[in-house]
């Protein structure tokens, strides 16, 4: 069955630093989202994307947050310059529709 | 604001049992989903319910979305030790997709 795969599972990065998580959607979806989870919290939406744009997005996707699809497969999040409050679980999700969106294993990602 | 209120929070029962979760909101939602996650890995997706008074099977599973689909509860038959974890719902913010998640139900089931 296919899955959403994002890479990598973990990421440490030192504060003020950029990072890049990677997702690779379930072919032929057309829905993608942006997703986290501060740990014992519940998971919070970031972003949605949909027809090469950004179709929603949360007070949490600042300008230090962007999304892309460089190659028309992979869809990524970048983050500028991270922070100590940025550490948490980051899952990308993809849809054929909007109704159902299928999560990927999340990429763990700690500030220092 | 869309809430969705999830019962019982923690709920531990024997190998065998059966048990009822439930997602509750005040809102009407387009369509409810429910995802089953374990610790440090992603929601996998049990089922989207879209019709009020629906009700959908999932092997020992049983989802019921209310008929004012405000309401939705997920029926464990004969529950099993890999049946642990934590259980959530979810739905569409209204007129976008942007999904809500409930506060969660963590289910441990002792062999």
């Amino acid at each position: 069955e296919p899955e959403v795969t994002q890479t990598p599972s973990h990421q440490v990065t030192q504060m003020g630093q950029e990072v890049i998580l990677r997702c690779v959607p379930i072919s032929n979806h057309l829905y993608f989202y942006w997703y986290r989870q501060i740990l014992g919290q519940k998971v919070e939406f970031l972003v949605s994307f949909y027809n090469n744009e950004i179709s929603e997005k949360s007070e949490i996707f600042d300008d230090q947050f962007s999304v892309e699809r460089p190659d028309g497969s992979n869809f990524t999040l970048k983050i500028r310059s991270t922070k100590l409050e940025d550490s948490a679980m980051y899952f990308c999700a993809t849809g054929p529709r909007a109704d159902t969106q299928y999560f990927g294993p999340g990429t763990r990602l700690t500030v220092l | 604001t869309q809430l969705l209120e999830q019962s019982p929070q923690f709920l531990s029962i024997q190998e065998g049992e059966n048990l009822t979760v439930y997602c509750n909101s005040s809102s009407v939602f387009s369509s409810l989903q429910w995802y089953r996650q374990e610790p440090g890995e992603g929601p996998v997706l049990l089922v989207t319910v879209v019709t009020g008074g629906e009700v959908k099977k999932l092997k020992r599973l049983t989802f019921q979305f209310g008929d004012a689909r405000k309401d939705s509860s997920l029926h464990i038959t004969a529950a099993q030790p890999g049946d642990t974890g934590l259980y959530l719902c979810a739905g569409p913010k209204h007129n976008t997709d942007k999904l809500i998640f409930g506060t969660g139900t963590r289910l441990q089931v002792f062999p």
